[in-house]
């Protein structure tokens, strides 16, 4: 059974392009959230996408965006990069009703701006 | 909102250690969780411990809800213990939420 996969796992961009995350959720899980984490700090919450709608939003500006579709699948993308937006991005699924006790977390994305 | 911080930073460790882990929350909270962060930067749930005493192996952890803090103990510390331990708890109000706050970690090195 497959865990959650996140696709790529390290991305060097420029500063004001445009990037795009995969994340494929664990088998059976629906809901899909996505989490910024710095260099030695602890992730912070961006969004969580459920029935292909944004279901809740942390304090991330509209440049982070997202999407989730009909197999559950989900893609961050964020615009006009910034140098601050280099971080881990990590992908975790879970099933609506198990709340965050259910999450599995992939290994994340590697993003570095420069 | 509410806050998470815990203690120490950072530990070093030599193999056959044991060693107790602290997390402190500023508000009452239903459920907190304990997470190890691989090399690879995947976190694994360890315990969900929102309130008494749990053992897994080597591992345990206890939260006094009513105090407000949570510890996770580390007996026998093995090289594959390293990396970074956190607690989070879920974050806002009410069942609508389904966010973790995480807290700061702690960064444990085990040595051979």
């Amino acid at each position: 059974d497959a865990g959650v996969t996140q696709s790529p796992t390290h991305l060097i961009k420029t500063r004001g392009q445009q990037v795009t995350l995969r994340c494929s959720p664990k088998s059976g899980h629906d809901t899909v959230s996505w989490y910024q984490q710095a260099l030695g700090q602890g992730p912070q919450f961006i969004f969580q996408y459920y029935e292909e709608e944004e279901r809740q939003r942390g304090n991330f500006p509209d440049r982070f965006s997202g999407h989730q579709f009909p197999n559950y699948s989900s893609e961050l993308n964020v615009n006009a990069l910034l140098l601050g937006d280099s971080a881990l991005y990590l992908c975790a699924s879970s099933l609506l009703g198990q709340g965050v006790r259910g999450y599995t977390f992939g290994s994340g994305t590697r993003l570095t701006v420069v | 909102g509410i806050q998470v911080e815990q203690s120490p930073p950072d530990l070093i460790l030599q193999e056959g250690a044991n060693s107790t882990l602290r997390c402190n929350f500023s508000d009452s909270v239903n459920n907190l969780q304990w997470f190890h962060q691989n090399p690879w930067g995947q976190l694994i749930n360890l315990f969900y411990i929102p309130s008494g005493t749990k053992q897994n192996g080597r591992l345990s952890a206890t939260t006094v809800a009513t105090e407000r803090y949570s510890l996770l103990y580390i007996s026998s510390s093995q090289t594959t213990d390293s990396g970074v331990y956190f607690c989070a708890v879920r974050g806002g109000q009410g069942g609508a939420t389904n966010k973790l706050i995480f807290g700061t970690g702690t960064l444990l090195a085990v040595q051979p």
